[in-house]
This record gives structure tokens, sequence and C-alpha cells, in this order.
């Protein structure tokens, strides 16, 4: 079966651009948790999404944003790009809420 | 809130010896832990994870942790290190947020070094 997908691998981007990172969740699973994980640290939790609703957020700004598909998909916006948003954007999913949650490979974000 | 620390940020042993790499919490109620290891430019792997019960813990790959509640903390061990156990190891919390979401709260992380 096939794991977490993540796309594009790599981005980059210019200060105050937007960008939308994209995962595909194994089947079955309906849970989509968003990560942000700066270089030299560990993950930091950015939202989870259960059945197309936002059930958790942690402390970021505004500026980002998601949502999830009927398909269970996630995208992950992010706007008005920050040097500070370069970092690695891990998405995870889970069968429910609360269940082990399987990391999906990355996206590589630089902001220039 | 909810925190993990992980105390050594780089650890190195040989290859065949023994490892435990420290991991403290700080959680109100019950937590929920895990160890989960990340090689160069891929996502995270869990090893392994304790919910309830028994307080030495099985993982994948011949790791083990044992959750102490006295001391809040669940460190995990290797009896005998392989080249290939080099990566970087994270500790997470699992808190319960409103509405029954899981937030993962991870430790900055060990980095491990094995020597041939």
């Amino acid at each position: 079966d096939a794991g977490v997908t993540q796309s594009p691998t790599h981005l980059i981007k210019t200060r105050g651009q937007h960008v939308t990172l994209r995962c595909s969740p194994i089947s079955g699973h309906k849970s989509v948790s968003w990560y942000q994980q700066v270089l030299g640290q560990g993950p930091q939790f950015i939202f989870q999404y259960y059945e197309k609703e936002e059930r958790g957020r942690g402390n970021f700004p505004d500026r980002f944003s998601a949502r999830q598909f009927p398909n269970y998909s996630s995208e992950l916006n992010v706007n008005a790009l920050l040097l500070g948003d370069s970092a690695l954007y891990l998405c995870a999913s889970s069968v429910g809420l609360a269940g082990e949650q399987f990391f999906g490979p990355g996206t590589r974000l630089t902001v220039l | 809130a909810q925190s993990v620390t992980q105390p050594d940020i780089h650890i190195t042993v040989s290859e065949g010896a023994s490892l435990e790499l420290r991991c403290n919490y700080s959680y109100g109620a019950t937590p929920y832990l895990f160890w989960y290891v990340q090689s160069p430019g891929q996502g995270l792997q869990l090893l392994l994870k304790y919910f309830s019960g028994d307080t030495l813990v099985q993982g994948i790959k011949g790791f083990e942790a044992e959750f102490k509640r006295s001391q809040s903390s669940f460190n995990l061990r290797k009896p005998s290190v392989h080249w290939s156990d080099a990566a970087e190891y994270f500790c997470a919390v699992g808190a319960t947020l409103s509405r029954s979401a899981r937030q993962l709260t991870f430790g900055s992380g060990t980095q491990l070094t094995v020597l041939p």
C-alpha cells in the first residue's frame, strides 16, 4: 500500500509570495495533520483536519491556512511568505483523530 | 501546556555498543509517548509508542523504551547499535486538544552517530 505522499518535494519562493503544499493520506485514513520542522528542531504542530473540518490548530499566524477535500487529501497554504517560513513541512495521516500518525517525506520550502 | 526535553543534542557510539537516548516530558494527564526516527531528507518513522499498560515497550529494529511516571521519562534503548541506526531521533508526547484532536509535541531531537 502507498504511504503518505506529499508534493512538491522541494520548493523555492521569495518573500511575500504565496505557496500551496499538498498531501495525500494513506487510503482509509480520514485525518490529516500538518507540522513545520525548522532546521535543527523537532516538528511543530500546525493543523489537524478530520472529515474536512479543522479540529486542532497550533500556534501559527493566520497566514497559515489549510483545507481537506472529500477524498481526504489536504492542502496547506501560506501567504505573505517570510524568511522564517523556510522549513520542512510534514504531513501525517491517521485513521481517526487519535490514531497513530504516519508521516510523509515532507516538502522542503526555501524562502529567499 | 505539554513539553518534551531531549537533553542530548548529539551522541556518538561505536557499532555494537549499547545505546540510551533520554527523554523527559511534561504533561498534566496520562501521556501518550512516542519515539520517531528521521534519516536525512526523510520523513518520520515510528519506532515505538506507549499508551498504557506495561511500562516497557518493544518497538521495531530492536529498540525498546521504558516509561517511568515518577521521573517523567521515556528513555529509548538498544542493546547493540548497528551502523544503519545513525539518524536523528525524536521523542514526542501526544496531547488531546479540544474536540478530541490529537497534537504531537516533539523534542528537539538527538543526532546519533555510529562509529565503525
